[in-house]
């Protein structure tokens, strides 16, 4: 069966700093895999996507970058964090039916 | 571009039924979706409908779905206090890599 690991699930960083989040899915290949943030509140935003090895879109402008150095890993990347990147990251894939699964989230803190 | 609507809050009393309502923009989407986030959790997918369907069941969950007005309900039978949760209308559509667009979710509050 299919599943997607994420880590680390919390993480304090300061300003300045960087940052590596981790995504693996296993049980599966050539997934369309995602990272989507949600700020304080409710809203979930698509941060990027990337349908295969090496190819990353961008959805907004921001002060992050994604890369996908294998079929099932995506990793989101800062040089330099900001107090606006604090959020719940999610990680999620879908493969051709269609249907997304997510991650169990990393809650970064900026501080 | 795609918009999802949800209203933000929604009470019950335990035993009852929610109804909790989503419109979408985006004539082209291909799957809807209805997620359920506990505090501090992830996306629990809960129930999806192909957009060519206009009801799904499943246990207490029904799912109706109106083309014409592009409009998504949830319908939670026996409303539990284990209910409690917000949950998400996403939308997905095929273009570019299957991006979900989602509401901004909606938080049931089941009361005893």
């Amino acid at each position: 069966s299919q599943t997607i690991h994420q880590w680390p699930a919390t993480l304090v960083q300061p300003v300045g700093s960087p940052l590596s989040l981790e995504c693996t899915v296993e049980g599966t290949s050539n997934p369309n895999l995602y990272w989507y943030r949600q700020a304080a509140g409710r809203g979930l935003q698509l941060l990027f996507y990337s349908v295969g090895i090496g190819q990353i879109s961008s959805e907004v402008p921001q002060n992050l970058s994604a890369s996908r150095p294998q079929d099932r890993q995506f990793i989101l990347s800062s040089k330099k964090l900001l107090l606006s990147d604090s959020g719940f990251y999610l990680c999620a894939w879908t493969d051709r039916t269609g249907i997304f699964t997510f991650g169990s989230g990393t809650r970064l803190t900026v501080v | 571009g795609e918009d999802v609507e949800q209203s933000l809050f929604l009470s019950v009393r335990e035993g009852d039924s929610s109804v909790i309502n989503c419109t979408y923009t985006d004539s082209s989407s291909t799957y809807l979706y209805w997620y359920k986030q506990e505090p501090g959790a992830g996306l629990q997918l809960l129930t999806y409908i192909f957009s060519n369907m206009d009801m799904k069941q499943d246990q207490r969950l029904t799912v109706l779905l109106n083309k014409k007005d592009k409009h998504l309900s949830l319908r939670i039978a026996d409303t539990q206090t284990g209910d409690s949760a917000i949950y998400f209308c996403a939308e997905g559509s095929k273009g570019g890599g299957n991006k979900l667009t989602f509401g901004t979710g909606t938080q049931l509050k089941v009361e005893l």
